[in-house]
C-alpha cells in the first residue's frame, strides 16, 4: 500500500540555519504531494504541495520539489526563524491521504 | 471566518464512560474525516465521510462510531472508552477529500484521556 517515510525527529537548529527534512514516498500511480504543519496548540495547516513530477511546491520560504526517480518531496528552507518551531508532516494522495510520522523541529534564537 | 471547530479540547474520563466529541464546519464542505495522531505514528483516519448519511471506515476504526446527519457536523461517538483510544483527535473538512485543488482543514483537536 501507500506509504510516506520522513526523517526521525526531533530536529533542533538554531535561528538562520539551513533546513531539511527529508521525505520519501512509496505508491502505486501518480499521487499528489503535500507539507502539512501543526504549530502548538493548532491543528495542522497546509503549507505547499506539488500535483506532478518536477513540480516545486512553495510557500512561506519553505520549498519542496516532487522527484519521481528518487520518490522524494524532501522540505527545505533557507533561513529558518524561532516561529518556524512546529511539527511537519508528509503526506501523499492517490485516492485518499496518508500522512507520514511527523518531525518536530525546535528553532532556538 | 473558515473554521472546522471541535469540542471539547480536553477530556479525561473512566473506561466504559460512551463519550461524544462534536466537529462543525463552516465551509459547506463535503468531505469530512476524523484522525487520531498519536507519537511516532502520524495521523491516522479513523472514519471519514463523503457527504450526507454516507460514511466508511478509515484505517483504524475499531471502538468508534461516526454519523452525519447534517452536511455541517460529524460527531466521533466512543461507545465504551478503553486506555489505549487515550490519543489527540483531529476532525477535517475537505471540499474533494483533500487530495486535489483543496486542501484538508482541520479543527484544533481534542486530547482524550481514558482512565
Amino acid at each position: 500500500g501507500n506509504s510516506v517515510t520522513q526523517m526521525e525527529g526531533p530536529v533542533t537548529l538554531s535561528e538562520e540555519a539551513f533546513l531539511t527534512i527529508n521525505c520519501t514516498y512509496t505508491a502505486t500511480g501518480y499521487p499528489s504531494l503535500f507539507w502539512y504543519v501543526q504549530y502548538p496548540g493548532e491543528g495542522l495547516q497546509l503549507l505547499l504541495k506539488a500535483t506532478k513530477a518536477d513540480d516545486k511546491g512553495s510557500n512561506k520560504g519553505f520549498e519542496a520539489t516532487y522527484r519521481k526517480e528518487t520518490t522524494s518531496f524532501h522540505l527545505e528552507k533557507g533561513s529558518v526563524q524561532v516561529s518556524d518551531s512546529a511539527v511537519y508532516f508528509c503526506a501523499l494522495a492517490t485516492r485518499k491521504l496518508v500522512f507520514g510520522q511527523g518531525t518536530r523541529l525546535t528553532i532556538n534564537p | 471566518e473558515a473554521q472546522v471547530t471541535q469540542n471539547p479540547r480536553y477530556l479525561i474520563t473512566v473506561t466504559g464512560k460512551k463519550l461524544t466529541v462534536t466537529c462543525s464546519q463552516n465551509m459547506n464542505h463535503e468531505y469530512m474525516s476524523w484522525y487520531r495522531q498519536d507519537p511516532g505514528l502520524g495521523l491516522r483516519q479513523i472514519y471519514y465521510s463523503m457527504n450526507v448519511e454516507v460514511t466508511d471506515k478509515g484505517d483504524v476504526p475499531e471502538g468508534y462510531k461516526v454519523s452525519r446527519k447534517e452536511k455541517r457536523n460529524f460527531p466521533l461517538i466512543l461507545e465504551s472508552p478503553s486506555p489505549n483510544q487515550t490519543s489527540l483527535y483531529f476532525c477535517a473538512s475537505s471540499s474533494d477529500r483533500g487530495e486535489g485543488n483543496s486542501p484538508l482543514h482541520f479543527g484544533n483537536g481534542t486530547r482524550l484521556t481514558v482512565t
